[in-house]
């Protein structure tokens, strides 16, 4: 079992669209968690940053990290066909490297 | 630069062929990474430097892969005698301070694409 799962879809909405895009881990020591866009043959980009549990909000996007059940939330309002990429989520523990999920592929559809 | 940069882009190498990837972190960016792509996978580390000092290498997949930091700026990630399976792409990263502190973002250049043939 991989320490970071996530479903790799590919998702397809159509625009407007409110998009949950989630990721489960197993390592219970991992208290820094971020969400990272990649568009294609592009280095992945800081989407969300968050420490520990609870929410955070910036603009159209809105993360979540519940520690207890180990399981973290990016959501996306009013989805656009430039938020067509792949959602990457990653986290550490701290003076660590940072371990990703396998990427989401995430489809607007105008 | 404003950004991350990584030279080449490309690169097809023969298998049995060396190589050598290079990154130009953001200047005055103290940690430098190195992660391995595979198509359809998440990033996975390989190595980490914090100035010139190579204090994690955990991810080298094997003994030929090498890298190193020699002035603390510049990155060359070499591989030697490649492998099809070596066939990724190689993204860098740099942050401004220690790895993994709060905010201290990691900020990814665009990747070189290798494929052995």
């Amino acid at each position: 079992q991989k320490e970071v799962e996530q479903d790799p879809g590919p998702l397809s909405v159509p625009e407007g669209a409110i998009v949950s895009l989630n990721c489960t881990y197993s390592n219970s020591a991992f208290q820094y968690f971020m969400w990272y866009r990649q568009y294609s043959r592009k280095g992945p980009e800081l989407l969300m940053y968050t420490y520990s549990s609870g929410n955070k909000e910036d603009g159209r996007f809105t993360a979540q990290v519940d520690k207890s059940s180990k399981y973290i939330s990016l959501f996306i309002r009013d989805s656009q066909p430039s938020d067509s990429a792949t959602y990457l989520c990653a986290m550490s523990r701290g003076n660590t490297p940072l371990v990703f999920g396998k990427g989401t592929r995430l489809s607007v559809i105008a | 630069g404003a950004g991350v940069s990584q030279s080449p882009r490309y690169k097809v190498a023969k298998r049995g062929q060396d190589v050598a990837l290079r990154c130009d972190p953001i200047s005055g960016h103290v940690s430098l990474f190195w992660y391995q792509q595979a198509l359809g996978q998440g990033p996975e580390f390989l190595t980490y430097f914090q100035n010139e000092a190579q204090l994690d290498k955990s991810g080298l997949p094997s003994d030929r892969f090498f890298a190193e930091r020699p002035e603390g700026s510049v990155s060359t990630l070499k591989i030697q005698r490649t492998q099809q399976e070596d066939s990724a792409v190689y993204l860098c990263a740099s942050s401004l301070g220690l790895a993994g502190g709060p905010a201290d973002t990691q900020y990814f250049g665009p990747g070189t694409r290798l494929t052995v043939l």
